[in-house]
C-alpha cells in the first residue's frame, strides 16, 4: 500500500529556513518521482517541485531561487528545504507520488 | 511555465443537473511519448485534493462513470453528469508534461 507521510515544524520565523521529511512506504523512491505542492488557506494547490526516480528534480520557477529537494533512498525520505521564508509562504505542504497525498503538514510563518 | 486557465471560476447546480468545466493550456499537453498528462482533482472541504481523471480521459479507481474527461492539444473539458451532493467542492486541473508542473486556479461546484 503507497503512503507518504509529510514531518516539520508547525511554526517557522520569517526569513528562516524551512526543513520537511516526507516518509513514503509501499514503494522505492529509485522507482517513482515524489512531488511536493503547498496549499495557502482558502487557495487553490501551487505544485512546488519533484524529485524524479533518477535522482534529477524539477522546481516551480517562483520558488527555484529558494527551494531544494533532496533524497535519502536507504531511509525512504524526501526533503524540502526552503529558505527565506515570509508569511505568505504559510499553508499546507503536501508529498504525493501519482494519486497517493500525504496527509498534509501546516506550516505557519510567524514571529 | 504552463498556464492552465479554468472557467468558470464558480458553478451552481441542481443535484441532478449536468455540469462542465473548461480548462485550457497555454501550450500543448502532449509529451513525446505521445500521451498527454492533465489530470482532475477534487477537493472538499479539509481534505488533500483527491485524483479524478488522468491522461485526460482514464478515471482514477473507484470514481464513477459520471465523471468524463475529454479533450486534446489545449483544450480539455470534465463533464459530470447528474451531479450528486458528494460531487460538491473544487475541481482542479493539473499537467504534468511540461516543467514545472502546474494547477489551474480551480472551479467551485456548489449548489443552486
Amino acid at each position: 500500500q503507497v503512503q507518504l507521510k509529510e514531518s516539520g515544524p508547525g511554526l517557522v520565523q520569517p526569513s528562516e529556513t524551512l526543513s520537511l521529511t516526507c516518509t513514503v512506504s509501499g514503494f522505492s523512491l529509485t522507482s517513482y518521482s515524489v512531488s511536493w505542492v503547498r496549499q495557502p488557506s482558502g487557495k487553490g494547490p501551487e505544485w512546488m517541485g519533484r524529485m524524479w526516480y533518477d535522482g534529477d528534480t524539477a522546481y516551480n520557477s517562483a520558488l527555484k531561487s529558494r527551494l531544494s529537494i533532496s533524497r535519502d533512498t536507504s531511509k525512504n525520505q524526501v526533503f524540502l528545504k526552503m529558505n527565506s521564508l515570509q508569511t505568505d509562504d504559510t499553508g499546507t505542504y503536501y508529498c504525493t507520488r501519482d494519486s497517493a497525498w500525504g496527509q498534509g503538514v501546516m506550516v505557519t510563518v510567524s514571529s | 511555465d504552463v498556464v492552465l486557465t479554468q472557467t468558470p471560476v464558480s458553478l451552481s447546480v441542481t443535484l441532478g443537473d449536468q455540469a462542465s468545466i473548461s480548462c485550457r493550456s497555454s501550450q500543448s499537453l502532449e509529451y513525446s511519448d505521445g500521451y498527454t498528462y492533465l489530470e482532475w482533482y477534487l477537493q472538499k472541504p479539509g481534505q488533500s485534493p483527491q485524483l479524478l481523471i488522468y491522461e485526460v480521459s482514464n478515471r482514477f479507481s473507484g470514481v464513477p462513470d459520471r465523471f468524463i474527461g475529454s479533450g486534446s492539444g489545449t483544450d480539455f473539458t470534465l463533464k459530470i453528469s447528474r451531479v450528486e451532493p458528494e460531487d460538491l467542492g473544487v475541481y482542479y486541473c493539473f499537467q504534468a508534461t511540461h516543467d514545472p508542473n502546474t494547477f489551474g486556479a480551480g472551479t467551485k461546484l456548489e449548489l443552486k
